[in-house]
Formats: C-alpha cells, structure tokens, sequence
C-alpha cells in the first residue's frame, strides 16, 4: 500500500522560530512531492514542492529538503508568523498514474506571537 | 476566474438517503478528483478521471460512484447513505500538460461538508 507518513501531527512555535514538518514515504516510483496549506474552511492551497533530482528548494521563508536514499522529505518554515498558522500536507506523486496524490494525514501547526 | 466550484458547501442527510456533490471547473485541465477529508487522517481518494468519459477508483471508491461526461464536470454520487460516509469532501484538478514548478499541483475547491445522520 502506497502510503505517506507525517509528522508532528501538531506544532506549536513562537513566533519568530522554525517550524519543522516530516514526511515519508514508501513508493520509490513517486517522482513529485508537494506541501499543502490548509486554512479553516478553506480547501489545500500548494506551498512548494520538489522533485526527487533535487535536495532542496527554497521559496522565500519555505524550503523543502528532500533525502531520496532515506525515502523522507520535510518543510522548514522560516521566521514563523502567527499567519502560518494552518494545517500542513505533505504528499507525493507518480506522473505514470493519473497524477494521483498520496496526502499525509496532516501537521496542525500554531504559531504564537 | 472561478477555478473549481464545489456545491453544496454544506448538507444533512439521513441514513440510506441519496445525493449528488457536485463540481466543475473552468480552467479545461484534464484530470480531476474526489478527495475525503476526515479528522486526523489526511485526504483519502475516492474516485478520479483523467478525462471525458475515463474514470477510475481511488483508495476508498466504497458507497460512491461518479461520471464525467464533459471536461467541466465531475459529480460524485453517494447512495444508501451511511454515517461511516460524515466527512468534508474535496474535488480537486490539474492540468495534464505541465511545465514548471507548479504546474503540477492540483487547485482544490473549498470543499463540501457533509453529515449522515
């Protein structure tokens, strides 16, 4: 079974700090890895995400870093902002299969000013 | 633009009863999808297409069926109504051809809120 493994399953950081979030996965033929930010009664948003030729990517205070030997990637949130304060997914992908995505079950993170 | 619109945002209905989610988007990409959202468990795929008249099961296509008759529309339908089946459900679509980084990701409609009762 194709599965994807996050953790914390919640964060609480002040603000100002770093907010770390693990995934990993199992499939070796997934070949895209995207985050997802959710807001309350809002649908997920894309973050960033990464492709397993690469071992980090960075967009503003958001990077990805990607370990392809380890099966396992994570977001660093930078100078957390009580504005990140959302439920974070990680997922990962195979091109090959209908680009379905396979989410993680999910980081609550809280960010306290 | 209006992206992926999902309808209704919010419905009650009792056991064994019947219903429609409904979803269209307006951005003509190729591939969309019915998620499941329950509390701690992440988004779980019911059903997907990966064009007009292609559809295919997910991880949990239990209790659902759906049709995709035209590019713009993916309704997802849930007979026999069972409580097991209280969730948010989310459709979701991409484009098949993609070139750069976020090309790739999916835009989410803001989700249908249903309880079985």
């Amino acid at each position: 079974q194709q599965q994807v493994k996050q953790s914390p399953q919640s964060l609480i950081v002040q603000k100002g700090g770093i907010s770390i979030i693990n995934c990993a996965y199992e499939n070796t033929a997934f070949d895209y890895f995207p985050w997802y930010q959710q807001f309350p009664g809002k649908g997920p948003a894309l973050l960033i995400a990464i492709r397993p030729d690469v071992s980090e990517k960075k967009e503003g205070r958001f990077t990805i870093s990607f370990n392809k030997s380890a099966k396992q990637f994570s977001l660093h949130i930078m100078d957390s902002q009580p504005g990140d304060s959302a439920t974070y997914f990680c997922a990962a992908g195979e091109e090959t299969s209908g680009s379905r995505l396979t989410f993680g079950e999910g980081t609550q993170l809280t960010v306290n000013p | 633009n209006a992206g992926v619109t999902q309808t209704p945002k919010f419905r009650i209905l009792k056991i064994g009863q019947s219903m429609t989610l409904q979803c269209t988007q307006d951005m003509n990409h190729n591939y969309m999808y019915w998620y499941r959202q329950d509390p701690g468990m992440g988004l779980k795929l019911i059903y997907y297409s990966v064009g007009a008249g292609i559809t295919d099961k997910g991880e949990v296509p239990n209790g659902y069926n759906v049709s995709r008759s035209t590019t713009e529309d993916f309704p997802l339908r849930l007979e026999l109504a069972a409580p097991s089946q209280t969730s948010v459900y989310f459709c979701a679509s991409r484009n098949r051809q993609y070139r750069g980084p976020f090309n790739y990701g999916y835009t989410f409609g803001s989700g249908t809120r249903l309880t079985v009762v």
